[in-house]
């Protein structure tokens, strides 16, 4: 079947404009995160999604990046105002189960802030 | 906060040796998640720990969870080009949320044919 899907791949921004990313979990997964991974480094988690619940943000790192899950499928992942330190790959990944540590990971954004 | 650190940073191997990668923390975790990255591509999980000293295969790979809880290795026997990649130890954060992984920041494999 498909996996989770995130578009666009690339997006290549001017400092202090507004992005969207959106993630397309893979069908049936009530979890869904939000990862970053900057150049040479590990991943980092950003927020969690679990069906109703409210969400865990407390990996987002300022209050000029926010997240939305609508109708417990897509999530858009906003950065308004960006920054050059922004840049970085965002990963969306979605497992079947809450909070569950197998998780599968879409193929991310590239995000370069010029 | 957790930190995972992996070694080596980077390998460059023959085609057909056999790799060795680890993880070590100063903090034990419960869970040792091995995942390998192509370029271009997510993260996909190779191989899940789950208890201390437990050993696991899946085709060429083994990894094993340490006694300790503080360490995970990975080994590839038999190396092919297409395992080159980016190899990440991973595992929940403590404090319950299983869903919150801590990323070491990999080993990145070459292999040549």
């Amino acid at each position: 079947g498909a996996g989770v899907s995130q578009s666009p791949s690339n997006k290549v921004t001017e400092k202090g404009k507004d992005v969207e990313l959106r993630c397309d979990p893979i069908s049936g997964h009530t979890a869904l995160y939000w990862y970053r991974q900057s150049l040479g480094q590990g991943l980092e988690f950003l927020i969690y999604f679990q069906g109703n619940s409210a969400p865990d943000k407390s990996g987002l790192p300022s209050d000029r990046f926010s997240a939305e899950r609508t109708g417990g499928s897509v999530s858009t992942l906003t950065i308004q105002r960006t920054q050059q330190e922004d840049s970085a790959v965002y990963l969306c990944a979605s497992s079947p189960v809450a909070g569950s540590d197998t998780q599968y990971f879409g193929p991310g954004t590239r995000l370069t802030v010029l | 906060g957790q930190q995972l650190n992996q070694s080596p940073q980077s390998m460059f191997i023959q085609e057909g040796e056999d790799v060795s990668m680890n993880c070590t923390s100063s903090s034990i975790f419960n869970t040792w998640l091995w995942y390998k990255q192509e370029p271009g591509e997510g993260p996909v999980l190779l191989i899940a720990l789950y208890k201390a000293g437990e050993l696991t295969s899946n085709g060429r790979l083994t990894a094993q969870f340490g006694i300790t809880r503080k360490d995970s290795f990975l080994n590839i026997s038999a190396s092919i080009p297409s395992d080159v990649g980016i190899y990440f130890c991973a595992g929940p954060n403590s404090g319950g949320s299983n869903y919150k992984l801590t990323f070491g920041k990999g080993t990145l494999l070459t292999v040549n044919p």
